[in-house]
């Protein structure tokens, strides 16, 4: 019973290219949760998506910062243009859907994508 | 919004001791669900204990407890018999219980939590 799947597990990036993070739920989980942890710093919540449908983006920037979550394949954390303070490490987690037989939401985490921008 | 804070910073204990790591939170609402999340060097998130705040009855998992205190808006993680495994970060986190769905979670800074030999 595979986890949460994130790849790559570390990414380097030079100031202006494109960051992708993709990220696997567990099976049977419906609900895919983004959050980015800074040095030194708890977890902060980006988006929250379900399959095909964002539902709440309040934690990710205006700018540069996109998600997506199709109906096959995994989820995908884009960053365009990446600059140096986007470094840090994006975590993914999934939840089984409210009226699942597992009914605590629960969020399980992957082990994270370390992004470095030189 | 809600906020979570996690007053310790780093706290250190020899090994077989019993430790308690705090938190509190504050929240407008009445239904939720608090967590506390164990995050060791390999930084990897794993759950750790999980509260649901309309149940009286403190949460507990082997060696873990908790003693959540809803009027007080605390919730806060008990260890005993420490182990050196136990050494990582620590955070505790809260969920609103939105009902239609699920919600991101809002997490403390944390607590380095070291267990000496």
């Amino acid at each position: 019973n595979a986890g949460v799947m994130q790849n790559p597990r570390h990414l380097v990036r030079r100031r202006g290219q494109e960051a992708r993070l993709r990220c696997s739920p567990m099976k049977g989980h419906s609900h895919v949760y983004w959050y980015r942890q800074l040095p030194e710093e708890g977890l902060k919540f980006m988006v929250y998506l379900q399959k095909e449908n964002i539902i709440d983006e309040s934690g990710m920037p205006k700018e540069r910062f996109s998600a997506e979550f199709p109906k096959e394949g995994p989820s995908i954390l884009r960053i365009q243009q990446v600059v140096r303070g986007d470094s840090a490490a994006y975590f993914c987690a999934s939840s089984p859907a409210p009226g699942a037989r597992d009914r605590t939401d629960t969020q399980y985490f992957g082990p994270g994508t370390r992004l470095t921008v030189l | 919004a809600q906020t979570v804070t996690q007053s310790q910073p780093e706290m250190s204990v020899q090994e077989a001791e019993t430790v308690t790591l705090s938190c509190t939170y504050d929240t407008s609402e009445n239904n939720y669900y608090l967590f506390w999340y164990k995050q060791p060097p390999s930084r990897q998130m794993i759950l750790v204990i999980r509260q649901e705040a309309y149940k009286q009855q403190n949460a507990t998992e082997n060696r873990f407890s908790v003693n959540f205190q809803k009027a007080a808006k605390s919730f806060s993680l008990e260890i005993s018999d420490s182990q050196l495994g136990d050494t990582a970060m620590y955070f505790c986190a809260f969920r609103e219980d939105s009902g239609g769905g699920a919600d991101g979670l809002t997490f403390g800074k944390g607590t380095h939590l070291i267990i000496q030999p």
